[in-house]
């Protein structure tokens, strides 16, 4: 079953512009991720993001996690042709905490 | 450290056949999970481990599949018989849950492409 459903689930944007994509979940959750994945590969670690946290930054990333909305968006700023992949949100269930359930994901192109 | 290592990286087999992907957690690591990825079903959680334990299997499509985790730095995935639906990449990935928060920041293995004629 999937808890997180992204949106779009396919984004198109020149060099430079700025990317966001968004994720909305089902019930209350201890926490967010998001990970990429780059075709024809495992996906790999961006952001944990924990339900009290309204905010956070790494890099040229930054998460938001709305619990009264059970949305959460992932921005890319200034972004480069190496970040076209797609791009999912996982949280936990709601009741176990150590579980990970992964959206459908957003496809991410971006044109050089 | 390797990674996650999962092998045979694609394998094609006949329906029928008794299919098995194997799966190297990172050292270290208590949690193990297993994914399957389609195009129309997007990336399902299968089984979780915890410390060689299963924790929830709810994900397992069928009697046809089988996990197991006989020590801390191995794990299989066993179909049989195969079928023609069941053409995906499969993942594993390992962690170790924050303290505190119960999170499990995932590292994920390069997948297992399989497919079933």
């Amino acid at each position: 079953s999937q808890q997180g459903e992204e949106d779009p689930q396919a984004l198109s944007i020149q060099e430079g512009e700025n990317a966001t994509m968004n994720c909305s979940y089902k019930t209350s959750i201890n926490n967010l991720q998001w990970y990429r994945q780059n075709s024809g590969r495992g996906l790999v670690h961006l952001i944990l993001i924990r339900s009290n946290e309204r905010e956070k930054h790494s890099g040229r990333l930054r998460v938001t996690l709305d619990t009264s909305k059970k949305s959460s968006s992932l921005l890319i700023t200034a972004s480069r042709a190496a970040d076209t992949a797609s791009y999912f949100c996982a949280t936990d269930d709601g009741t176990s905490y150590d579980k990970v359930i992964f959206g459908p994901g957003t496809s991410l192109s971006v044109i050089p | 450290d390797a990674g996650v290592i999962q092998s045979p990286r694609h394998e094609v087999t006949e329906m029928g056949q008794e299919v098995t992907l194997r799966c190297k957690p990172i050292s270290g690591h208590d949690y193990l999970f297993w994914y399957r990825q389609t195009m129309m079903r997007g990336l399902e959680l299968l089984i979780y481990f915890n410390n060689n334990v299963p924790i929830d299997d709810s994900g397992m499509p069928e009697d046809r599949f089988s996990a197991k985790m006989p020590n801390a730095s191995f794990s299989t995935l066993k179909i049989q018989p195969s079928e023609p639906r069941d053409s995906a990449v499969y993942f594993c990935a390992s962690s170790y849950s924050l303290s505190g928060s119960g999170a499990n920041v995932l590292t994920f293995g390069a997948g297992s492409r399989l497919t079933v004629l």
